[in-house]
């Protein structure tokens, strides 16, 4: 149950596009359409940002986005705005019925 | 309005036990999944264990398997994480959060409560 590679942090600017990436394996990125993304701010509860890969729970703005190939699942912040500047996880289901997380990346708005 | 709180988080000598408590409202409770995930003050989050509506189906990471036990109360709308033989590693803020209904994320999510493993 290795952690999943994420960045440890990426930077953008207010407007663009930034793009975080989480490494897993066969055995869990690879084997279902189970990851989803958290974001979590300083002193507060993760929030869910994507599910299933590439679903937006309600009230999530349509600038965070997902997707997956293979291994390596990946979201997409577009028109970065100050508030994204925050931590955030991927997690993935696994082929022995647990769940495993990323490692984290601090998204930071320059 | 769904709210789940933590409480029992406590300092804790290494060896020791200690159960923590996650109390649930604003949802049918016995339906969900409940799942623990700890975070080092500082580091990354990390999935701890889950514990299916049924009361009879739990899963475990191997960092916690054999010492750690989740449990539920469904008529109390609570569950619980035993934690034993307990190590400087388990220190940790400990949320409990519930699982999307017949999907694979977690939905909501409560505070979290800190456990302090220290001599």
């Amino acid at each position: 149950q290795s952690a999943l590679t994420q960045p440890a942090s990426v930077s953008g600017s207010p407007g663009q596009s930034i793009t975080i990436s989480c490494t897993g394996t066969s055995s869990d990125v690879g084997a279902y359409n189970y990851v989803s993304w958290y974001q979590q701010h300083p002193g507060k509860a993760p929030k869910v940002m994507i599910s299933d890969v590439s679903n937006r729970p309600s009230g999530v703005s349509n600038r965070f986005s997902g997707s997956k190939s293979g291994n390596t699942a990946s979201l997409t912040i577009s028109g970065l705005q100050a508030e994204d500047e925050a931590d955030y996880y991927c997690i993935s289901y696994t082929t022995s019925s647990t769940y495993v997380f990323g490692t984290g990346t601090k998204v930071t708005v320059l | 309005e769904v709210h789940l709180v933590e409480s029992g988080g406590d300092l804790v000598q290494p060896g020791g036990s200690l159960r923590l408590s996650c109390g649930a409202s604003g949802f049918t409770f016995s339906s969900y999944w409940v799942h623990w995930v700890r975070q080092t003050p500082g580091k990354g989050l990390v999935w701890v264990a889950r514990i299916k509506g049924d009361e009879r189906t739990m899963n475990y990471a191997d960092s916690v398997k054999g010492r750690f036990t989740v449990s539920r109360d469904n008529a109390k709308n609570t569950v619980y994480l035993q934690m034993n033989s307990l190590r400087d590693e388990d220190t940790a803020v400990y949320y409990c959060a519930r699982g999307a209904y017949h999907l694979y994320y977690l939905d909501f999510w409560g505070q979290g409560t800190l456990v302090t493993v220290s001599s």
